[in-house]
């Protein structure tokens, strides 16, 4: 299973773009890249997934550079509800592999 | 998106006693399901694989005798702590991936957090 490095902790005022970055040099090629957003006492949220270059949607874009070492997690214009750990995960489904969390990135927002 | 369903969402019990945590997938199937366990201020921990119709995997360090999972069907695994003791307090999450899915995203339940006194 790919293991995956993040910065443990990370501050932001509102209104900024925060990008947090996740090491994954073990990548298997069959494998995804998945970040998930964790509030206090709940389940994780999925919130993007990309397989290489760019993906987009409604809420964060991520970036997978050609060698999939690492990956990109980009919020735009955060907000304080946007406080919570991010969980960047890599994996596949080959014989049904869980997802093995790291120790993730604590996102403050301030105002 | 899918639903995970988890209940209890919180439970408290006596020690020596047993707890039984639901998890089921509502709009979909799921032939495997994942059971997590997180302290506070620590990441999600894997304690076990559930699959249907066959024993679940427990990672290594995990009591299968503690900690006892039943998948009987396609969209209801649980849980259940046997002989609670205070260390056993935690937020147990499970999470599933919907069948017949090759991208490994898992959508996860709310979380049922367990009160052992």
């Amino acid at each position: 299973l790919a293991k995956t490095t993040q910065p443990i902790s990370m501050d932001s005022y509102e209104g900024q773009e925060v990008n947090i970055t996740c090491s994954h040099n073990n990548i298997a090629t069959n494998d995804y890249i998945t970040w998930y957003q964790q509030f206090p006492s709940q389940g994780p949220r999925f919130i993007i997934q990309g397989y290489k270059t760019k993906v987009t949607n409604e809420v964060a874009s991520l970036f997978i550079p050609a060698d999939r070492k690492s990956s990109t997690l980009s919020l735009p214009r955060v907000s304080l509800s946007d406080t919570a750990v991010y969980y960047c995960l890599v994996g596949g489904w080959a014989g049904n592999t869980p997802l093995v969390f790291g120790k993730g990135t604590r996102l403050s927002v301030i105002a | 998106g899918a639903v995970v369903s988890q209940h209890p969402s919180r439970v408290i019990c006596k020690s020596g006693t047993s707890v039984k945590i639901e998890c089921r997938s509502l709009d979909f199937q799921a032939t495997t399901m994942f059971w997590y366990r997180q302290f506070p201020k620590q990441s999600l921990m894997l304690m076990a694989t559930s699959n249907e119709g066959s024993k679940a995997t427990y990672e290594q360090g995990v009591e299968k005798d503690k900690f006892l999972i039943n998948h009987a069907s396609l969209t209801l695994s649980t849980l259940t702590v046997t002989s609670a003791h205070p260390e056993d307090s935690s937020f147990y999450i499970c999470s599933a991936s919907r069948q017949g899915s090759n991208t490994g995203e898992l959508f996860f339940g709310e979380g049922s957090r367990l009160t052992v006194l």
